[in-house]
């Protein structure tokens, strides 16, 4: 079955230790993304990535990184330096960016940070 | 960016009609509108999209006014399984890769 695995699904991790979540996709997407919501709120872009080793920063990158080495995964470290990273971590892929395609999503990623 | 106004929570029973309404009043001509719906604890799954013309498809239809500064999305006959929260969304042609989400509206389907 195609689509796209986060891993894990809930994550514990002590303030001042960075970590990094999974996304993984079989879709042979182009584009991929990751997003951060809050409860009760919408989804907020934290970066985005359109083609293999590029990738550009959303509306609420600091504290935040990511790599694109291969085309099915895009990895998302939350740094120390994020002053708020307990969230829902939700990632999504497009099959081509610059063009109104779908995004697909993710199961998400919880992330508790105390 | 361009913003949209949904009705913070909505009802329904089951096996009815559900109209969820969006206004965007300062959309642009070629700003596309795409509907979300995201399931509890889950992630966002598309619904529908549109531009001009309204549109159909085996989940819902997107109805789009005229002049574009408002639409609706319709489940022609709500389930359970359509609980969720409903985000419209607009997105610019010249940079499709950014969805903003808003707060959405929260539709309640009652048996």
């Amino acid at each position: 079955d195609g689509g796209i695995t986060q891993s894990p699904k809930y994550l514990f991790r002590k303030e001042g230790q960075n970590v990094t979540l999974s996304c993984e996709q079989n879709l042979n997407h182009d584009a991929m993304y990751w997003y951060r919501q809050d409860p009760g709120q919408g989804l907020r872009l934290i970066y985005y990535s359109q083609i293999v080793n590029d990738f550009q920063k959303g509306d609420i990158a600091e504290g935040y990184s990511v790599s694109r080495e291969k085309k099915e995964s895009f990895p998302l470290t939350v740094t120390s330096a994020q002053k708020n990273p307990t969230a829902f971590y939700l990632c999504a892929s497009s099959l081509r960016p610059g063009r109104p395609y779908e995004q697909y999503f993710g199961p998400g990623t919880r992330l508790t940070v105390t | 960016d361009a913003k949209t106004t949904q009705p913070n929570s909505m009802e329904s029973n089951e096996e009815e009609p559900v109209h969820l309404p969006c206004n965007h009043s300062t959309i642009s001509g070629t700003d596309y509108i795409h509907w979300y719906r995201q399931l509890p604890s889950q992630g966002p799954e598309y619904v529908i999209h549109g531009l001009t013309s309204n549109v159909n498809n085996r989940m819902a239809s997107l109805a789009i006014a005229e002049d574009r500064k408002s639409s609706t999305l319709i489940l022609h006959r709500a389930t359970l399984r359509d609980a969720a929260v409903y985000y419209c969304i607009l997105r610019p042609s010249n940079n499709t890769d950014k969805l903003i989400f808003g707060t959405g509206t929260r539709l309640q389907v009652f048996p």
